[in-house]
């Protein structure tokens, strides 16, 4: 994920959809993955996380997919709803390493 | 919320000055990571602190220091302040077995 400045990519969806959010990351000596959802004011609230060694990863109403193959992850949100109306960032963690290596981000906004 | 708190939530400063920002970790995590989030771009890592000891350090100066304490609190001391250190400084706590790092609602500097 590159980073964009004060522009952050935007996905506009209206609420009841499903929402794709992509990231695609640098390093692949990367083993471990991180979907974070930042409101605005707050700090970044994490959702979901998937190691190297998986390619799909479920919770409650998202899914994380990891693709190693072309450096890809992506967060899907079923049934977006307004409250899911964020930044959200992917972040990457370089074998065992201590940091994170964060996306850009991506604006979502869910219209009703 | 995660446990993790911040302090003070809002500083403005003047070039020059130094500053120190606050932050407890949440029960049971001992290891402290401390981001800095311009506007519009995701967090970059600093620093992290692993049994009050630094445990890895990003691109940053050394104006840029650190300390952890026996129970596992940390600050972040920021000396001869530049514009460009205006930012959103957020911590991260995260623990032996732990390795997802759970963040802050994070302090918002301003150097004047």
């Amino acid at each position: 994920g590159e980073s964009v400045g004060l522009h952050l990519p935007t996905l506009s969806v209206q609420e009841g959809d499903n929402s794709i959010i992509n990231c695609a990351y640098s390093n692949s000596a990367s083993d471990y993955f991180i979907w974070y959802k930042q409101e605005s004011g707050k700090g970044p609230q994490f959702i979901i996380d998937i190691r190297s060694n998986m390619d799909k990863r479920q919770g409650q109403r998202v899914t994380v997919l990891l693709n190693k193959t072309v450096k890809h992850l992506s967060l899907q949100i079923a049934a977006t709803q307004p409250g899911d109306s964020a930044v959200y960032f992917c972040a990457e963690r370089e074998n065992a390493g201590n940091m994170l290596t964060f996306g850009g981000g991506t604006r979502l906004m869910v219209k009703p | 919320e995660t446990g993790v708190t911040q302090s003070p939530t809002h500083l403005i400063k003047t070039r020059g000055q130094q500053v120190t920002l606050r932050c407890s970790s949440q029960s049971g995590h001992n290891t402290v990571s401390w981001y800095q989030q311009a506007l519009g771009q995701g967090p970059q890592f600093i620093f992290q602190y692993y049994r009050e000891e630094e445990n890895g350090r990003g691109n940053f100066p050394p104006r840029f220091s650190g300390l952890q304490f026996p129970n596992y609190s940390s600050e972040l001391n920021v000396n001869a302040l530049e514009l460009d250190d205006s930012a959103l400084y957020l911590c991260a706590s995260s623990g032996t077995g732990v390795e997802t790092q759970y963040f802050g609602p994070g302090t918002r500097l301003l150097v004047l």
